[in-house]
Protein backbone atom coordinates (compact mmCIF):
# COMPACT_ATOMS: atom_id res chain seq x y z
CA UNK A 1 0.00 0.00 0.00
CA UNK A 2 0.88 3.60 -1.01
CA UNK A 3 1.22 5.98 2.27
CA UNK A 4 1.29 9.50 1.86
CA UNK A 5 3.12 11.98 4.02
CA UNK A 6 2.69 15.59 4.43
CA UNK A 7 4.69 18.40 5.55
CA UNK A 8 4.60 20.43 7.38
CA UNK A 9 1.38 19.34 9.78
CA UNK A 10 0.82 23.07 10.05
CA UNK A 11 1.73 26.69 8.44
CA UNK A 12 1.42 30.26 9.64
CA UNK A 13 0.54 32.50 7.08
CA UNK A 14 -0.68 36.32 6.09
CA UNK A 15 -3.37 37.41 4.01
CA UNK A 16 -0.78 38.08 0.94
CA UNK A 17 2.20 35.76 1.59
CA UNK A 18 3.33 32.40 -0.42
CA UNK A 19 2.53 28.69 0.52
CA UNK A 20 4.08 25.78 -0.36
CA UNK A 21 2.96 22.52 1.25
CA UNK A 22 4.97 19.17 0.41
CA UNK A 23 3.56 15.24 0.01
CA UNK A 24 5.61 12.46 -0.28
CA UNK A 25 4.97 9.17 -1.76
CA UNK A 26 6.15 5.99 -0.42
CA UNK A 27 7.08 4.65 -4.07
CA UNK A 28 6.83 6.14 -7.10
CA UNK A 29 3.06 7.40 -8.54
CA UNK A 30 4.35 9.71 -11.93
CA UNK A 31 1.82 12.10 -11.26
CA UNK A 32 -1.32 10.54 -10.15
CA UNK A 33 -1.76 13.23 -7.37
CA UNK A 34 -4.91 15.12 -6.25
CA UNK A 35 -5.36 17.83 -4.10
CA UNK A 36 -7.68 18.89 -1.85
CA UNK A 37 -8.37 21.94 0.10
CA UNK A 38 -11.29 21.51 3.11
CA UNK A 39 -13.09 24.28 5.45
CA UNK A 40 -14.18 23.83 9.12
CA UNK A 41 -17.42 21.76 8.54
CA UNK A 42 -17.47 21.38 5.25
CA UNK A 43 -16.56 18.23 2.52
CA UNK A 44 -13.55 18.85 0.49
CA UNK A 45 -12.54 20.10 -2.63
CA UNK A 46 -10.77 19.38 -5.69
CA UNK A 47 -8.26 21.44 -6.52
CA UNK A 48 -5.32 20.10 -8.57
CA UNK A 49 -5.52 16.78 -10.15
CA UNK A 50 -2.87 14.85 -12.29
CA UNK A 51 -0.11 16.70 -10.14
CA UNK A 52 -0.78 20.21 -11.99
CA UNK A 53 -3.80 19.88 -13.78
CA UNK A 54 -6.11 23.29 -12.31
CA UNK A 55 -9.55 21.93 -11.51
CA UNK A 56 -12.58 24.07 -13.15
CA UNK A 57 -13.36 27.12 -11.02
CA UNK A 58 -10.68 26.86 -8.94
CA UNK A 59 -8.19 30.20 -8.49
CA UNK A 60 -5.19 30.23 -10.48
CA UNK A 61 -2.90 31.36 -7.45
CA UNK A 62 -3.22 27.44 -6.43
CA UNK A 63 -0.77 25.47 -8.23
CA UNK A 64 0.70 21.83 -8.07
CA UNK A 65 4.26 20.39 -9.30
CA UNK A 66 6.29 17.23 -8.98
CA UNK A 67 5.99 13.60 -10.09
CA UNK A 68 7.66 10.10 -8.84
CA UNK A 69 7.49 10.68 -4.96
CA UNK A 70 7.75 14.39 -4.17
CA UNK A 71 4.76 16.79 -4.73
CA UNK A 72 4.56 20.25 -4.07
CA UNK A 73 1.45 22.36 -3.84
CA UNK A 74 1.56 26.11 -4.00
CA UNK A 75 -0.72 29.13 -2.83
CA UNK A 76 0.70 32.39 -4.15
CA UNK A 77 -0.89 35.92 -2.57
CA UNK A 78 -2.72 34.13 0.02
CA UNK A 79 -6.43 35.11 0.48
CA UNK A 80 -8.97 35.14 3.41
CA UNK A 81 -11.09 31.54 2.13
CA UNK A 82 -7.66 29.98 1.78
CA UNK A 83 -7.23 29.58 5.75
CA UNK A 84 -7.89 25.93 5.52
CA UNK A 85 -6.57 22.28 5.38
CA UNK A 86 -5.29 21.00 2.54
CA UNK A 87 -4.98 16.94 1.74
CA UNK A 88 -3.11 15.16 -0.81
CA UNK A 89 -4.54 12.02 -2.87
CA UNK A 90 -2.67 9.62 -4.53
CA UNK A 91 -4.79 7.85 -7.28
CA UNK A 92 -1.92 5.22 -8.72
CA UNK A 93 -3.34 2.30 -7.02
CA UNK A 94 -5.87 1.16 -4.64
CA UNK A 95 -6.37 1.54 -1.67
CA UNK A 96 -6.24 4.85 -2.51
CA UNK A 97 -4.56 6.68 0.53
CA UNK A 98 -4.41 10.82 1.35
CA UNK A 99 -2.12 12.36 3.47
CA UNK A 100 -2.44 13.92 7.11
CA UNK A 101 -3.48 17.21 5.63
CA UNK A 102 -1.79 20.26 6.68
CA UNK A 103 -3.58 23.39 8.10
CA UNK A 104 -2.81 26.98 6.59
CA UNK A 105 -3.38 29.47 9.96
CA UNK B 1 -24.41 17.76 -9.53
CA UNK B 2 -25.48 16.84 -5.98
CA UNK B 3 -24.64 13.96 -3.64
CA UNK B 4 -26.80 13.45 -0.19
CA UNK B 5 -25.82 10.96 2.43
CA UNK B 6 -27.85 9.56 5.02
CA UNK B 7 -28.23 6.80 7.34
CA UNK B 8 -25.66 7.44 9.82
CA UNK B 9 -26.37 7.61 13.57
CA UNK B 10 -25.73 6.06 16.76
CA UNK B 11 -24.91 2.31 17.13
CA UNK B 12 -23.47 0.06 19.10
CA UNK B 13 -19.94 -2.18 18.58
CA UNK B 14 -20.42 -4.97 16.71
CA UNK B 15 -23.80 -3.12 15.22
CA UNK B 16 -24.38 -2.22 11.15
CA UNK B 17 -25.56 0.65 9.22
CA UNK B 18 -26.49 1.10 5.78
CA UNK B 19 -25.41 4.67 4.67
CA UNK B 20 -26.97 6.06 1.31
CA UNK B 21 -25.69 8.51 -1.10
CA UNK B 22 -28.75 9.98 -3.20
CA UNK B 23 -27.31 11.07 -6.66
CA UNK B 24 -28.63 13.57 -8.69
CA UNK B 25 -27.32 15.91 -12.16
CA UNK B 26 -25.68 12.84 -13.08
CA UNK B 27 -26.15 9.01 -13.31
CA UNK B 28 -23.70 7.07 -10.33
CA UNK B 29 -23.82 4.08 -13.16
CA UNK B 30 -21.43 6.15 -15.10
CA UNK B 31 -19.10 6.88 -12.70
CA UNK B 32 -16.78 5.04 -9.91
CA UNK B 33 -17.90 6.27 -6.68
CA UNK B 34 -16.14 6.20 -3.39
CA UNK B 35 -16.80 6.84 0.13
CA UNK B 36 -14.40 8.89 2.41
CA UNK B 37 -14.23 9.05 6.50
CA UNK B 38 -12.89 11.58 8.88
CA UNK B 39 -13.05 10.72 12.47
CA UNK B 40 -13.56 13.67 14.68
CA UNK B 41 -10.89 16.38 14.25
CA UNK B 42 -8.68 13.80 12.09
CA UNK B 43 -7.97 13.70 8.52
CA UNK B 44 -9.46 12.11 5.70
CA UNK B 45 -9.24 8.33 4.98
CA UNK B 46 -10.42 6.55 2.00
CA UNK B 47 -12.77 3.95 2.58
CA UNK B 48 -13.99 1.93 -0.45
CA UNK B 49 -14.98 2.37 -3.90
CA UNK B 50 -15.30 1.12 -7.16
CA UNK B 51 -12.45 0.74 -10.34
CA UNK B 52 -15.17 1.75 -12.61
CA UNK B 53 -18.46 1.65 -14.49
CA UNK B 54 -18.97 -1.91 -12.94
CA UNK B 55 -19.40 -3.85 -9.57
CA UNK B 56 -15.59 -4.20 -9.23
CA UNK B 57 -14.64 -2.60 -5.69
CA UNK B 58 -12.00 -2.19 -3.13
CA UNK B 59 -11.82 -1.29 0.56
CA UNK B 60 -8.99 -0.24 3.34
CA UNK B 61 -7.59 -2.83 4.91
CA UNK B 62 -9.87 -0.89 8.01
CA UNK B 63 -12.92 -2.17 6.58
CA UNK B 64 -12.37 -5.42 4.39
CA UNK B 65 -14.77 -7.82 5.00
CA UNK B 66 -16.95 -5.68 7.22
CA UNK B 67 -18.00 -3.23 4.60
CA UNK B 68 -19.72 -3.63 1.30
CA UNK B 69 -20.42 -0.88 -1.44
CA UNK B 70 -23.00 -1.51 -3.82
CA UNK B 71 -25.13 0.81 -5.91
CA UNK B 72 -28.73 1.02 -7.33
CA UNK B 73 -28.87 2.34 -10.59
CA UNK B 74 -33.04 2.69 -10.64
CA UNK B 75 -32.78 4.66 -7.58
CA UNK B 76 -29.45 6.34 -8.66
CA UNK B 77 -28.08 5.91 -5.03
CA UNK B 78 -24.82 4.21 -3.54
CA UNK B 79 -24.92 2.10 -0.70
CA UNK B 80 -22.47 1.37 1.95
CA UNK B 81 -22.92 -1.88 4.47
CA UNK B 82 -21.30 -1.54 7.37
CA UNK B 83 -21.13 -4.74 9.82
CA UNK B 84 -19.09 -5.53 13.03
CA UNK B 85 -19.15 -1.68 13.71
CA UNK B 86 -15.85 -1.06 15.66
CA UNK B 87 -15.49 2.24 18.23
CA UNK B 88 -12.78 3.51 15.90
CA UNK B 89 -15.68 3.03 12.69
CA UNK B 90 -16.73 6.66 14.43
CA UNK B 91 -16.56 9.62 11.62
CA UNK B 92 -18.91 11.59 9.31
CA UNK B 93 -19.03 9.68 6.14
CA UNK B 94 -18.45 11.75 2.60
CA UNK B 95 -19.25 9.65 -0.58
CA UNK B 96 -17.89 11.48 -3.67
CA UNK B 97 -17.91 11.13 -7.45
CA UNK B 98 -15.09 10.25 -9.99
CA UNK B 99 -13.99 13.57 -11.82
CA UNK B 100 -14.09 11.54 -15.18
CA UNK B 101 -17.05 8.93 -16.41
CA UNK B 102 -16.62 5.55 -17.90
CA UNK B 103 -14.78 2.11 -16.88
CA UNK B 104 -10.90 3.91 -16.37
CA UNK B 105 -11.14 6.59 -14.09
CA UNK B 106 -8.51 8.05 -13.25
CA UNK B 107 -10.03 8.52 -9.24
CA UNK B 108 -10.18 11.66 -8.50
CA UNK B 109 -12.87 13.37 -7.01
CA UNK B 110 -14.75 16.44 -8.20
CA UNK B 111 -17.78 16.58 -5.76
CA UNK B 112 -18.72 15.55 -2.56
CA UNK B 113 -21.51 15.08 -0.16
CA UNK B 114 -22.24 16.71 3.39
CA UNK B 115 -21.22 13.44 4.75
CA UNK B 116 -23.23 11.74 7.70
CA UNK B 117 -22.55 11.06 11.01
CA UNK B 118 -21.53 7.77 12.39
CA UNK B 119 -21.22 6.64 16.21
CA UNK B 120 -20.30 3.82 17.43
CA UNK B 121 -20.55 3.21 21.16
CA UNK B 122 -22.35 1.51 23.63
Amino acid sequence: DIQMTQSPSSVSASVGDRVTIACRASQPIGTWIAWYQQRPGKAPRLLIYVASSLQSGVPSRFSGSGSGTDFTLTITNLQPEDFATYYCQQAHSFPLSLGGGTTVE
Amino acid sequence: VQLLESGGGLVRPGGSLRLSCAASGFSVSNYAMTWVRQAPGKGLEWVAGFSGTGDNAYYADSVKGRFTISRDTSQNTVFLQMNSLRAEDTAVYFCAKDLDTGNFPRHFFDYWGQGTLVTVSS
